[in-house]
């Protein structure tokens, strides 16, 4: 069964500085990877996602993240936050087999500090 | 968007009467999930569908049962609604296509069971 750590629960951090969330995963098979945001009182969004190919995946709003096969993790970047990026923020895998269930870790809230 | 709507946005009930909400869904798709969401333990998959009347359980489908007698709606139901089921709610679809597992995300219910 596959398994998703996010290993901060909350990062505070300030206006124009970088943020790196961490994600780790487990799973006896090949995954493809997700980074989810949650605005307040909102649903989730797509950040990014790794399939296959470049391991460094960029996304939207200026996110990146990397994925590092030997260590499982998927951690993801900013290198200058806004106010705008406070949200919570997950990580999520999914086997590649038949039904796709995402796995979700238990996400990080970002505080975004002026 | 990806078409994604669900009611009740909110609702308030009491301990013992059974709770329906229904995702309805604008363009076709085949996957159609259910999650709560919970401070304490992130999301969590309910049950899923795979088709009309094609579902299965998730890692939390104890105390819930769904439907989905068309393609474009997927009901889930409390038949006797408990405080451990007051949480937030998200109906997701699998992005056509693709293979890969990436969803796509409602707005959400907040329920509240008294």
């Amino acid at each position: 069964a596959q398994s998703v750590t996010q290993l901060d629960s909350q990062v505070p951090v300030f206006e124009e500085a970088p943020v790196e969330l961490r994600c780790n995963y487990s799973s006896s098979v090949s995954v493809y990877l997700f980074w989810y945001v949650q605005y307040p009182n909102q649903g989730l969004q797509l950040l990014l996602k790794y399939l296959s190919g470049s391991t460094l995946v960029k996304g939207i709003n200026g996110f990146e993240a990397e994925f590092n096969k030997s260590q499982t993790s998927f951690h993801l970047r900013k290198p200058s936050v806004h106010i705008s990026d406070t949200a919570e923020y997950f990580c999520a895998v999914s086997e590649k087999a038949a039904g796709n269930k995402l796995t979700f870790g238990g996400g990080t809230r970002v505080l975004v500090k002026p | 968007d990806a078409g994604i709507t669900q009611s009740p946005r909110h609702k308030v009930t009491e301990t013992g009467t059974p709770v329906t909400l229904r995702c309805h869904q604008t363009e076709n798709h085949r996957y159609m999930y259910w999650y709560r969401q919970d401070p304490e333990h992130g999301l969590r998959l309910i049950h899923y569908s795979y088709g009309v009347k094609d579902t299965d359980k998730g890692e939390v489908s104890d105390g819930y049962s769904v439907s989905r007698s068309k393609t474009e709606d997927f009901l889930l139901t409390l038949e006797s609604a408990t405080s451990s089921q007051t949480s937030v709610y998200f109906c997701a679809i699998r992005s056509p296509g693709t293979g890969n597992g990436e969803q796509f995300f409602g707005p959400g219910t907040r329920l509240t069971v008294l």
